[in-house]
């Protein structure tokens, strides 16, 4: 199974803050990395596929890069809705694993 | 507007049985494979099943293989998550998840989710 590990666990931030997280596949998985945000009590929302692709409806603050094994998700601005866990997931090949997910907290 | 409606969760004994179900509407159905997801209390989220559109290819995570079955039934915009053999492990929300198949599946609306707790 492909393993994916997320860096930081957990992040604190302000409104306004650059932010980004890290996505880490123990083997290659070329560009089939994607993102989703999910906030309390609620399901989990797309936000990039293929590791860049913004999901339709998804604020352009959000941007996503990397290819192989290496990926980052970046909010360019953090807004009040932004505070969420983000969870980076492979679907290079089954089992579709996700990574343990990144806590981000108001500072 | 997509919408999908878990249903069938509850408290269940170790050992024991449950059916999930999922109601889809809002788009074609019988155009996209279909996945569950769930997430243990206060963890992250684990997929354990696909079924694809004509359902000739299933996939099962190896913590549920052999013990859960997935299906659908396109005329009536439903999918399915038989589980058998249940184990406190398997205590979970359950997401009925639709793939958006670019080159691979990829999760893109989830419904709320359904609560299953298997404990004595």
């Amino acid at each position: 199974d492909i393993q994916m590990t997320q860096s930081p666990s957990s992040l604190s931030a302000s409104v306004g803050d650059r932010v980004a997280i890290t996505c880490r596949a123990s083997q290659t998985i070329s560009s089939y990395l994607n993102w989703y945000h999910q906030k309390p009590g609620e399901a989990p929302n797309l936000l990039i596929y293929d590791a860049s692709t913004l999901q339709s409806g998804v604020p352009s603050r959000f941007s996503g890069s990397g290819s192989g094994t290496d990926f980052t998700l970046t909010i360019s601005s953090l807004q009040p809705e932004d505070f969420a866990t983000y969870y980076c997931q492979q679907s290079y090949s089954t089992p579709w694993t996700f990574g343990q997910g990144t806590k981000v907290e108001i500072k | 507007e997509v919408q999908l409606v878990e249903s069938g969760g509850g408290l269940v004994q170790p050992g024991g049985s449950l059916r999930l179900s999922c109601a889809a509407s809002g788009f074609t159905f019988s155009s996209y494979s279909m996945n569950w997801v769930r997430q243990a209390p206060g963890k992250g989220l684990e997929w354990i099943s696909y079924i694809s559109i004509s359902r000739n290819t299933i996939y099962y995570a190896d913590s549920v293989k052999g013990r859960f079955t997935i299906s659908r039934d396109n005329a009536k915009h439903s999918l399915f998550l038989q589980m058998n053999s249940l184990r406190a492990e398997d205590t979970a929300v359950y997401y009925c998840v639709r793939s958006l198949e670019v080159v691979t599946p990829i999760f893109d609306y989830w419904g709320q989710g359904t609560l299953v707790t298997v404990s004595s």
